[in-house]
């Protein structure tokens, strides 16, 4: 079966504007997860969504936020980008089990000049 | 949140087994034992979990110490493709916690 796909995968916006990043996850699966990967601060997570509803959230500043369709499809939004947030953005899926591994996207590399 | 403790970087030849370890002294009950990996340009990938038990599966096996304060991801026979950041992290065995710590993970480098 298909596995989790982000859009786009890479993408330059300059600081001020804002990105809207896409996450389909794997059929069947209903939790999205959405990280942030940087050099200096590694991997972070950001927000999970479950049924459309945000579950669990991350230290990250109201700028960046989310939301998830009834398809589980689910997007993120960073507005008034800075350059600070120039990172990997990964996305990944996973099943109701309480020990449920998570699915990974390739991620969308966002660069903010 | 619990946190785990790994070497930043370690290096293993083609073919031999690997022993990737991992503290995590302050492990609750309740917590399982995950491994990602990392390669280049990709997103994390799941390897193996466990709890209490060693546990094996296609890509690799989890030594779990019996106190569950250490556990040993072992690569059976290396290979250039194993080349990655390998991430030992705890997940509470509970629904919803997909709020995972990578921490900085060990990077192994394979040699030909």
């Amino acid at each position: 079966k298909a596995g989790v796909t982000q859009t786009p995968r890479y993408l330059i916006k300059t600081r001020g504007q804002q990105v809207t990043l896409s996450c389909s996850p794997i059929s069947g699966h209903r939790s999205v997860s959405w990280y942030q990967q940087t050099p200096g601060q590694g991997l972070q997570f950001l927000f999970e969504y479950f049924s459309e509803t945000q579950r669990n959230k991350g230290n990250f500043p109201g700028r960046f936020s989310g939301r998830q369709f009834s398809n589980s499809r689910s997007e993120m939004n960073v507005s008034t980008l800075e350059l600070g947030d120039s990172a990997l953005y990964l996305c990944a899926s996973s099943s109701i089990s309480n020990t449920g591994e998570l699915f990974f996207g390739e991620g969308s590399r966002l660069t903010v000049l | 949140d619990a946190k785990t403790t790994q070497p930043n970087s370690m290096e293993s030849n083609e073919e031999e087994p690997v022993h990737l370890p991992c503290n995590h002294s302050t492990i609750s009950g309740t917590d399982y034992i995950h491994w990602y990996r990392q390669l280049p340009s990709q997103g994390p990938e799941y390897v193996i979990h466990g709890l209490t038990s060693n546990v094996n599966n296609r890509m690799a096996s989890l030594a779990i110490a019996e106190d569950r304060k250490s556990s040993t991801l072992i690569l059976h026979r290396a290979t250039l493709r194993d080349a990655a950041v390998y991430y030992c992290i705890l997940r509470p065995d509970q629904t919803g916690a997909n709020n995972l710590f990578f921490g900085t993970g060990t990077r192994l480098t394979v040699i030909p």
